[in-house]
Order: C-alpha cells, then sequence, then structure tokens
C-alpha cells in the first residue's frame, strides 16, 4: 500500500518561503503531484515529478527523491492569495495507477 | 470553456434515499474518477472510469454506483444513502489516465445526509 504524511499547517508572513514536505511509504510509484484547493473549492494542478531532482514553475518549485522517499513544495515570495490547502499525490504502480492522495498542508499567510 | 460540470453543488437527503451526483466534462477526456473528501482525509477516490464503457473500484467504493455510457458523463449513485456518506464529492477527468499526474476537478457537491 502507500501512505503520504503531510504537516496539518504551515503559517507564515508575505514575502516569506514556506517548504511543504510529504514524505510516503509506497511499493512503488510513477511519480509526485502537487494540488492547491481554495476555500474548499476545486483542486488545481501545480506541479508533477515523474523523475528525481527539481521542477520549477514560477515561484512554486516541487523536488522528488525516490531514494529518501520524500518530495517537497516550496513556495517562495508568498502571497496572500497563496493561503490555501495542499496535497501531495502519489500514482502507484499498483491500484490501476491511480492518483492517491495526502491529508493535505493548510497554509496561511499573514500581512 | 466549462471544464468539468457538476450538480447539485449542495444537497442535503434523508437516509435511505436515492441520488445521483452529475458530472458532464467537455473536455474529451478519455478517464474520469469520483473522489470524497472529508476533513483530515484528504481526497480518497471512490469510483474511476479509463473509457467510456469501462469503470473501476477505488479505495472507498462500497455504497457507490457509476457508470460510463458516453465520453462526457459520469454519474454517481448511491442507492440507499447513510449519513457517513456526507461529504463533499469531487469530479475529475484525465486525457488519458492520469500519465502526468494532472487531473482536471469540478467544483464539488456537496452532500450532506441526515
Amino acid at each position: 500500500g502507500q501512505s503520504l504524511e503531510q504537516p496539518s499547517e504551515v503559517t507564515a508572513v508575505e514575502g516569506a518561503i514556506v517548504q511543504i514536505n510529504c514524505t510516503y511509504q509506497t511499493s512503488g510509484f510513477y511519480g509526485l503531484s502537487w494540488y492547491q484547493q481554495h476555500d474548499g473549492g476545486a483542486p488545481t494542478f501545480l506541479s508533477y515529478n515523474g523523475l528525481d531532482g527539481l521542477e520549477e514553475t514560477g515561484r512554486f518549485s516541487s523536488f522528488l527523491s525516490r531514494s529518501d522517499s520524500y518530495g517537497y513544495l516550496l513556495l517562495q515570495e508568498l502571497q496572500m492569495k497563496d493561503s490555501a490547502s495542499y496535497f501531495c499525490a502519489v500514482r502507484p504502480l499498483w491500484k490501476d495507477y491511480k492518483l492517491s492522495f495526502g491529508a493535505g498542508t493548510t497554509v496561511t499567510v499573514r500581512a | 470553456i466549462a471544464g468539468i460540470t457538476q450538480a447539485p453543488t449542495s444537497q442535503i437527503l434523508a437516509a435511505g434515499r436515492r441520488m445521483t451526483l452529475r458530472c458532464t466534462q467537455d473536455m474529451r477526456h478519455n478517464a474520469m474518477y469520483w473522489y470524497r473528501q472529508d476533513l483530515g482525509l484528504g481526497l480518497r477516490l471512490i469510483h474511476y472510469s479509463n473509457t467510456a464503457g469501462t469503470t473501476g473500484k477505488g479505495e472507498v467504493p462500497d455504497g457507490y454506483s457509476v457508470s460510463r455510457a458516453n465520453t462526457d458523463d459520469f454519474p454517481l449513485t448511491l442507492a440507499s444513502a447513510v449519513p457517513s456518506q456526507t461529504s463533499v464529492y469531487f469530479c475529475a477527468s484525465s486525457p488519458g489516465q492520469g500519465d502526468t499526474g494532472e487531473l482536471f476537478f469540478g467544483e464539488g457537491s456537496r452532500l450532506t445526509v441526515l
């Protein structure tokens, strides 16, 4: 099976940097994805790491290390609009390859 | 561009009643999914469909059924609702079978079973 662990809450000020860690226990997976969700609305895709290393998309970056069973989402130059929940998800080699999500991290950005 | 449309957006239902949540996509995506979201548990997969005419069970399929008669529609049915099915339900789709880890989600249907 697989289990994804992320911190439940993170608080930071505008302009700061936040790193959301995602550790996992799984027998194997294709890649690690990250999603953002505002106020219980539709989750939206942020990034995907199919290979180890860093993927950068504007102010957001995502990292994967399969050897360490670990990944993270890095939010830079935090803005108020970044206040949201962030979910990591893996696409396991079993379960017909469907995405399995972590419980989510609520990020609160303060002025 | 609508993307994924879910209906109803919110519903209060008596236990034991039958309920169908509707999901329609206009992106011609092959795969579609139903997730439920509960506080502290993230998103859990209920059922999925890789292509029209096929369906599969996810992590929490009991008490739910789906059908995929065509590419665009993927309704979720609760045959006899129970209070533990109170949740927010999200429909999603992907062009293939989620190879890039990217799903497109609807706005959700909030269901309360009393």
